[in-house]
């Protein structure tokens, strides 16, 4: 079945850098968007930006203020982002998700999600 | 930035209630809105897509309805895994942007 398996939980210091990774299983790597997304505790969904496995295309929220970089390997069938310049307000879950349909912009599945905490 | 408004934030509702929940976007999204639920603890899951199309495996009682700016989540009776936290996301425009989300509670 379709899976997206990323890596652990993450403390880091403010100003530090984070670099998360998101292994696919069960499809063809290169025919899918994954894309990013965040939630801060009691906050809502956040989208950070995706990029186009195949190609490695990406296109990033402003919000971020260019903090934010996504890559893929495609021989390692992983995506990977990550967030430089951490604040406090880092801290959330973040979820890779895959596009349900090539081509689509809804998301399924999501990740499991991974832990970022940000603390001095 | 297209702005989504979720109402209400919360709702309080039993097992076999009929409920909506309503997403009102910024600007006019046509039918790019797409509907998940959250667990505690979970990932969203996907429900419906393009307004009003439903994800494989979703069970029927829930529909979603809408175009232009205003949209619906319908859940046609209530079971007791549905009560979760839902949210609308617009996929019109990026950044793609997420309402604040409406949980739902057993009364």
């Amino acid at each position: 079945q379709v899976q997206l398996v990323q890596s652990g939980a993450e403390v880091k210091k403010p100003g530090a850098s984070v670099k998360l990774s998101c292994e696919a299983s069960g499809y063809t790597f290169t025919n899918y968007a994954i894309h990013w997304v965040r939630q801060a505790p009691g906050q809502r969904l956040e989208w950070m930006g995706w990029i186009n496995a195949g190609s490695g295309h990406t296109k990033y929220s402003q919000n971020f203020q260019g903090r934010v970089t996504i890559t893929s390997d495609t021989s390692a069938n992983t995506a990977y982002m990550e967030l430089s310049s951490l604040i406090s307000e880092d801290t959330a879950v973040y979820y890779c998700v895959r596009v349900a349909t090539s081509g689509t912009t809804w998301f399924d599945p999501w990740g499991q999600g991974t832990l970022v905490t940000v603390s001095s | 930035d297209i702005q989504m408004t979720q109402s209400p934030s919360s709702l309080s509702a039993s097992v076999g209630d009929r409920v909506t929940i309503t997403c009102r976007a910024s600007q006019s999204i046509t039918s790019s809105l797409n509907w998940y639920q959250q667990n505690p603890g979970k990932a969203p899951k996907l429900l419906i897509y393009a307004a009003s199309s439903l994800q494989s495996g979703v069970p029927s009682r829930f529909s979603g309805s809408g175009s232009g700016t205003d949209f619906t989540l319908t859940i046609s009776s209530l079971q007791p895994e549905d009560f979760a936290t839902y949210y609308c996301q617009q996929s019109y425009r990026t950044p793609y942007t997420f309402g604040q989300g409406t949980k739902l509670e057993i009364k």
